[in-house]
């Protein structure tokens, strides 16, 4: 089944430092998402990327897109210890499946330390 | 409203008790999401609603587990002789339309724990 897969699965960093993870599918895709989660709580949207862009930014945040390897990566620059949370990615179940359900991944837990 | 609300926002039951949790999407969104997390783990697609279409149950893990959405807003999740492994986060979301292409705003969640 249609699945994200984050990588790595927890990630510490000192503020300042960017950090990256990663976010592996297994079928085609329309569009693939970003969410952040503090404390096990709602899901907070961060991007979206679909699938003919290459790359996408907002803010301190930076996607890309590689549709051959079904991957994306998420990469937080200048990080904060606020930026601290789980982050997830979600995906679509493209043009063979419905065209509402999202299927998200086990995330990745980020720490930043101040 | 602001924002998707849900209640109660935590939920102690005794193992066999039926359960129901409640979510309030944001004001003019066809659609909603039930998802459950586990603990460390991803979201677990439930059910969706949207608009008056049927909504899709697929997710649901058995025949224990309902939902209903009154009016196109409110929505009630219930789980009937609860099990310790009912034990989770529930989210909902909403979102405007209902399509892939969507952001999904999420509520704060409800945390149950079956003893």
């Amino acid at each position: 089944s249609q699945q994200g897969e984050e990588d790595p699965q927890a990630l510490s960093i000192q503020e300042g430092e960017n950090a990256t993870m990663n976010c592996s599918y297994k079928t085609s895709i329309n569009n693939l998402q970003w969410y952040r989660q503090n404390s096990g709580r709602g899901l907070v949207h961060l991007i979206l990327i679909r699938s003919n862009e290459r790359e996408k930014h907002s803010g301190r945040l930076r996607v890309t897109l590689d549709t051959s390897k079904k991957s994306s990566s998420l990469l937080i620059t200048a990080s904060r210890a606020a930026d601290t949370a789980s982050y997830f990615c979600a995906t679509d179940e493209g043009s063979g499946g419905s065209n509402y359900k999202l299927t998200f991944g086990k995330g990745t837990l980020l720490t930043v330390n101040p | 409203g602001a924002g998707v609300s849900q209640s109660p926002s935590n939920k102690v039951t005794e193992k066999g008790k039926d359960v129901e949790l409640r979510c309030d999407p944001i004001s003019g969104h066809t659609a909603l999401y039930w998802y459950r997390q586990s603990l460390g783990q991803g979201l677990e697609f439930l059910i969706y609603f949207q608009g008056n279409s049927a909504p899709d149950k697929s997710g649901l893990p058995s025949d224990r587990f309902s939902a209903e959405r009154t009016g196109g807003s409110v929505s009630t999740l219930t789980i009937q002789r609860t099990q310790q492994e009912d034990s989770a986060v529930y989210l909902c979301a909403s979102t405007l339309v209902g399509w892939g292409t969507d952001t999904q705003y999420f509520g704060p969640g409800t945390r149950l724990t079956v003893l």
